[in-house]
């Protein structure tokens, strides 16, 4: 079935350095892709949509300078956690829609667990 | 826009007992419902969906039922394992033609031997 890779699966950085996370659609490919964040004991907050050949779409309160995506090719969107701090630490995943299953669930990656000391 | 509640946990139940999770939803129309599962240190998994009213999903012994008289999608399992400690977390489309989702606050459950 259709895979979603992300990468990498947890990361301990320092605060002020940025972080990048990789999420790859492995048999199929995305137009779109959507981060969402995970805090502690809490439920998924989408985060925004990556969109291939254009620019993402941020839902309302999320930072865009903060959380930069590129949506590279159509198996390929980064998000990078600029100027990280300790607030920032989190659960991140990655999911896309398979082609063609407009009413299908998504596929998610397994998540990146970022730590900010 | 559309949402969805979930109970709240944790669940903490012994192997074989009878559970429920209860979710209610408020949305436009008539979106498709979900339960993801996720292990610990994992993402998330599909464990069932139900795509119109009256629809049951079910698998690996989970069910669910789209009732749209009490916009619920309450998940059931008649005979729960230790396998199945995890968390769950009911879902359904947050925007009619787009496929972003909006989760409930998720139901952490524990089954003890």
């Amino acid at each position: 079935g259709a895979v979603v890779s992300q990468h990498p699966s947890w990361v301990i950085c320092k605060s002020g350095t940025s972080v990048k996370i990789e999420c790859r659609s492995l048999d199929f490919q995305a137009t779109t892709m959507f981060w969402y964040r995970q805090f502690p004991k809490q439920s998924l907050m989408l985060m925004a949509t990556s969109n291939e050949g254009s620019k993402a779409t941020y839902e309302q309160g999320v930072e865009k300078d903060k959380f930069l995506i590129n949506h590279a090719s159509l198996t390929l969107s980064t998000l990078t956690v600029t100027s990280a701090h300790p607030e920032d630490s989190s659960f991140y995943i990655c999911s896309a829609p398979q082609p063609g299953h407009n009413n299908s669930p998504l596929h998610f990656g397994n998540g990146t667990r970022l730590t900010v000391t | 826009g559309n949402s969805v509640t979930q109970m709240e946990g944790p669940v903490t139940l012994s192997e074989e007992a009878f559970l429920t999770i209860n979710c209610t939803y408020t949305a436009t129309g008539y979106p498709s419902l979900f339960w993801y599962v996720q292990y610990p240190g994992e993402g998330l998994q599909l464990l069932l969906k139900a795509t119109k009213a009256d629809d049951k999903g079910s698998n690996k012994g989970f069910e669910a039922t789209y009732r749209k008289e009490t916009t619920s999608f309450h998940l059931e399992k008649g005979s729960v394992q230790v396998s199945d400690s995890a968390v769950y977390f009911c879902a359904l489309i947050k925007e009619q033609g787009a496929q972003k989702l909006v989760f409930g606050q998720g139901t952490r459950l524990t089954i003890n031997p």
